[in-house]
């Protein structure tokens, strides 16, 4: 079974403070994606990144970052905490196969719930 | 354009009755098309996709979902409620070759005894 595990179910920081949230999956696969998840709004996609180093912005990437050093880790960062980034946070990583690759599913963690005061 | 419309936000149905969640999308090209369902304090799980063969897709737990190219629709139902159906699920489109995907916005499915 394909295991994702992100690195705390919950969490609770002060508005300025600096945020690692850390994903690993063990199935090799080449994409990983974090999420926001928000009563009413579905997940929105932060950033995703297709392989090793690469990244590319999803729909609401402003207030974060990301790093992908291994192919296995994911790392979301937020670089000064705010109360606004009061979120779930979904991780997700799928294979990449060549041609219609939108076609592979996602694997989801499960969710780390960030509080900032 | 991507994008996906889930057209209720709470369903209620009684134990051992029919669930019909609804899903409209709009994609310039053949979409890729997903339910999850998501249980409390739950990661997603998936319960079904599209994927240009079959029109009707079986998922698990006895779902299934029709796609609807005239009517841009891929709306999920199963023939017979049970409480461990409660959870939220929602409608996903996948975008052709950057493995990028569209939620819904969710549908909470509450099931009364």
């Amino acid at each position: 079974d394909v295991k994702v595990t992100q690195s705390s179910r919950y969490l609770v920081k002060r508005t300025g403070e600096k945020v690692f949230l850390e994903c690993v999956q063990d199935m090799d696969h080449e994409n990983m994606f974090w999420y926001r998840q928000d009563p009413g709004l579905g997940l929105r996609l932060i950033y995703f990144s297709y392989d090793v180093k690469m990244k590319e912005k999803g729909d609401i990437p402003e207030g974060y970052s990301v790093s992908r050093e291994k192919k296995e880790r994911f790392s979301l960062i937020l670089e000064s905490a705010s109360t606004n980034q009061t979120s779930m946070y979904l991780c997700a990583s799928s294979p990449r196969t060549s041609g219609r690759a939108g076609y592979n599913e996602q694997f989801f963690g499960p969710g780390t719930r960030l509080t900032v005061l | 354009a991507q994008s996906v419309t889930q057209l209720d936000s709470h369903v209620s149905v009684s134990e051992g009755t029919p669930v019909l969640l609804r899903c409209n999308y709009s994609s310039s090209y053949s979409p890729s098309l997903f339910w999850y369902v998501q249980h409390p304090n739950k990661g997603l799980q998936l319960l079904l996709k599209y994927t240009s063969a079959a029109t009707l897709v079986k998922g698990i737990n006895g779902f299934e979902a029709e796609f609807k190219k005239s009517e841009t629709s891929f709306h999920l139902t199963k023939p017979s409620a049970h409480m461990s159906d409660a959870a939220e699920y929602f409608c996903v489109v996948g975008k052709y070759n950057f493995n990028k995907f569209y939620f819904g916005s969710g549908t909470k499915l509450n099931v009364k005894p």
